[in-house]
Parts: structure tokens; C-alpha cells; sequence
């Protein structure tokens, strides 16, 4: 069984803070990915990694920056977290060629 | 171009109906059609996908029906139970990394 697992379901933090959100995947899967979601507006692409040290910008990095040092972690890094980046964080990895995702079950991250 | 339009974005269904999803898409060249069933306080999982090679898949209570004139897919679960209660959300993805375009999503609610 894949398994993805986020270090925190519930995060509280306040305006300014840097934040880290950890993924780590037990399946050796090259690619990761990190986005948020938010009603109405549906799983919104933050970043994504096809390897270690490599990143790709997806829809909306503003704010954000990633990091993969080793292949099963993945981390997401809220520079000065703003209260417009209250959501839930959903992390999720695929095979090389894998089209299914696979997630995690969410940081909902809440900034004050 | 690159958008996956959902409706509705909520949905009440009587125990035992079918339950529509529909979503609707302009890129031509999109070539895999996932649906992802997702519980609170989980995240997303594949349910079901399909190819333009085919019209119709179907897997137990699911179908998925695809009209690729129309650029057009939708979910049918048949005899809806009251643990379909869930948030759904289709996506379209392009070969060969599959970064998936996601629908808003639809609340589903099942009324016993």
C-alpha cells in the first residue's frame, strides 16, 4: 500500500512565521507535488518535484518555496506566512510515468 | 484552456437514486480523465478514470461516460448509498507527466 503521510493535520501559526510542511512518501515515487485547497476553487497546483533537488513552479508558487533533498520527502516552506494562505495543504506522489496520485491526508493550516 | 469546468457544486440525492456529476473541458489534447473521490478529513483518491478511446467505463456503481465531440465527461454512481457522501472531483491530464487539471468539485450528499 502507498502511503503519504504530512507531518501535522492542523497547524496554527501567525502572520509572519515561517512555516514548514513536510510529505514523505514511502513508495519510491519520483514525483511529488504540493497544492491547496479551498472551496469552490478545487486543488490549486502550489509546486512539483520529477527528482531530488529538482522543483517546477505550478499555478500559483507566489509565497511559497519548496525543497527535496532526499526522494521520499518533499517539503513546502511559507516564507512569512499571510493570513490569505489559511487552506488545506494536500501533498501527493506519482510514479515516473503514473498517472494516480497519491495523497496525503492533509495539513489544514490555519495563519492568525 | 487549461480549465476543467464542474458542476454542480453541491448535490443532494435521495438513498438508492443516481448521482451526475458533470464536467467539461476545452483542451483538445487532454488524454486521461481521472474522477477522485475524497472524505473529510482525507485526502483525495483515485475512483475511477477513462481514455478518449473509449466511451463508457464502468466499475461496480461507477460509470464514467465520456462524449469527446462534445468535450464532455461526467459520473454516474447508480443506487447511490449514504456512504458515497463524499466530495468528488474530476481532472484531465496530458501524457506523459500527467499533471493533472482539476474540476472544483461536487459536494455529494446521500439522504438516507
Amino acid at each position: 500500500d502507498v502511503k503519504v503521510t504530512q507531518s501535522s493535520r492542523y497547524l496554527v501559526k501567525r502572520t509572519g512565521e515561517k512555516v514548514f510542511l513536510e510529505c514523505v512518501q514511502d513508495m519510491d515515487h519520483e514525483n511529488m507535488f504540493w497544492y491547496r485547497q479551498d472551496p469552490g476553487l478545487g486543488l490549486r497546483l502550489i509546486y512539483f518535484s520529477y527528482d531530488v533537488k529538482m522543483k517546477e513552479k505550478g499555478d500559483i508558487p507566489e509565497g511559497y518555496s519548496v525543497s527535496r533533498e532526499k526522494k521520499e520527502r518533499f517539503s513546502l516552506i511559507l516564507e512569512s506566512a499571510s493570513t490569505n494562505q489559511t487552506s488545506m495543504y494536500l501533498c501527493a506522489s506519482t510514479q515516473g510515468t503514473g498517472a494516480e496520485q497519491y495523497f496525503g491526508p492533509g495539513t489544514r493550516l490555519t495563519v492568525t | 484552456q487549461q480549465q476543467v469546468k464542474q458542476s454542480p457544486q453541491s448535490l443532494i440525492v435521495q438513498k438508492g437514486g443516481i448521482s451526475i456529476i458533470n464536467c467539461a473541458y476545452e483542451n483538445t489534447a487532454f488524454d486521461y480523465f481521472p474522477w477522485y473521490q475524497q472524505f473529510p478529513g482525507k485526502g483525495p483518491a483515485l475512483l475511477i478514470a477513462i481514455r478518449p478511446d473509449v466511451s463508457e467505463k464502468k466499475e461496480g456503481r461507477f460509470t464514467i461516460s465520456f462524449n469527446k465531440s462534445a468535450k464532455q465527461f461526467s459520473l454516474h454512481i447508480m443506487d447511490s448509498q449514504p456512504g458515497d457522501s463524499a466530495t468528488y472531483f474530476c481532472a484531465a491530464s496530458i501524457a506523459p507527466n500527467y499533471q493533472l487539471i482539476w474540476g472544483a468539485g461536487t459536494k455529494l450528499i446521500i439522504k438516507p
